[in-house]
């Protein structure tokens, strides 16, 4: 099993620009998240998903969009990107909701808007 | 509103020490888990160990163990025999059981082990 896999691993965008994150996991799981980690932060929720077809806004949802056409797959979605957005992203999935349900991890996106 | 407070920026400690990472956090849920994750300097998230709010047990496993003071909030991470590859950045993190689907995490501590 590869796990959460997520593409691109880097890549460098100029402001304006738009991009799409994959995230893909062969675990079966229904719940899969975006978040973004920040210098000096932990990491932050943006969008989440509950299962095929559904999403959810985070803790930080501005200037980002997510679909979740398949079970195994989340795309993030930067349709304008701005410096501030300029972050490294991880995305996760779990088999499903609750406070006993760990949370496992791809290696990141590390994004850099000019 | 959930919260997660990590006071240590930075650590250093000497090979097979034990050591101590302080994490407290605050939430009005009853039913809630704590986590911990490593990131090392390669980045990517690696979880360590689970601490459910109704286990009356500390949690272990292997060389880490979480030190769960309930009536403080504190969940503590304890690594035994440090080696030099537990040099990295440690995450705690909280989710609540009900309703909340994120994990909220706290700004992490750096870890370097000395020779």
């Amino acid at each position: 099993n590869a796990g959460v896999t997520q593409t691109p691993k880097f890549r460098v965008l100029k402001t304006g620009q738009s991009m799409t994150l994959l995230c893909a996991q062969d675990m079966n799981h229904e719940y899969m998240y975006w978040y973004r980690q920040d210098p000096g932060m932990g990491l932050r929720l943006i969008h989440y998903s509950v299962g095929e077809g559904t999403t959810a806004k985070g803790e930080v949802p501005d200037g980002y969009n997510v679909s979740r056409l398949k079970k195994q797959n989340f795309l993030l979605g930067l349709e304008s990107a701005a410096p501030s957005q300029t972050s490294v992203y991880f995305c996760a999935s779990s088999y499903t909701s609750g406070a006993y349900n760990e949370q496992f991890f791809g290696p990141g996106t590390r994004l850099t808007v000019l | 509103a959930q919260k997660i407070t990590q006071t240590q920026p930075g650590m250093f400690v000497q090979e097979k020490e034990a050591v101590t990472l302080d994490c407290t956090y605050d939430t009005s849920d009853q039913s809630y888990g704590l986590f911990w994750y490593k990131q090392p300097s390669s980045g990517e998230m690696i979880f360590l160990i689970y601490q459910g709010s109704y286990d009356e047990q500390n949690a272990t496993e292997g060389r880490y163990s979480l030190n769960f003071q309930k009536a403080r909030k504190s969940a503590n991470l304890v690594i035994s025999a440090s080696q030099l590859g537990d040099s990295a950045m440690y995450f705690c993190a909280m989710r609540a059981n009900f309703g909340n689907e994120k994990l909220t995490f706290g700004t992490g501590t750096r870890l370097t082990i000395i020779p």
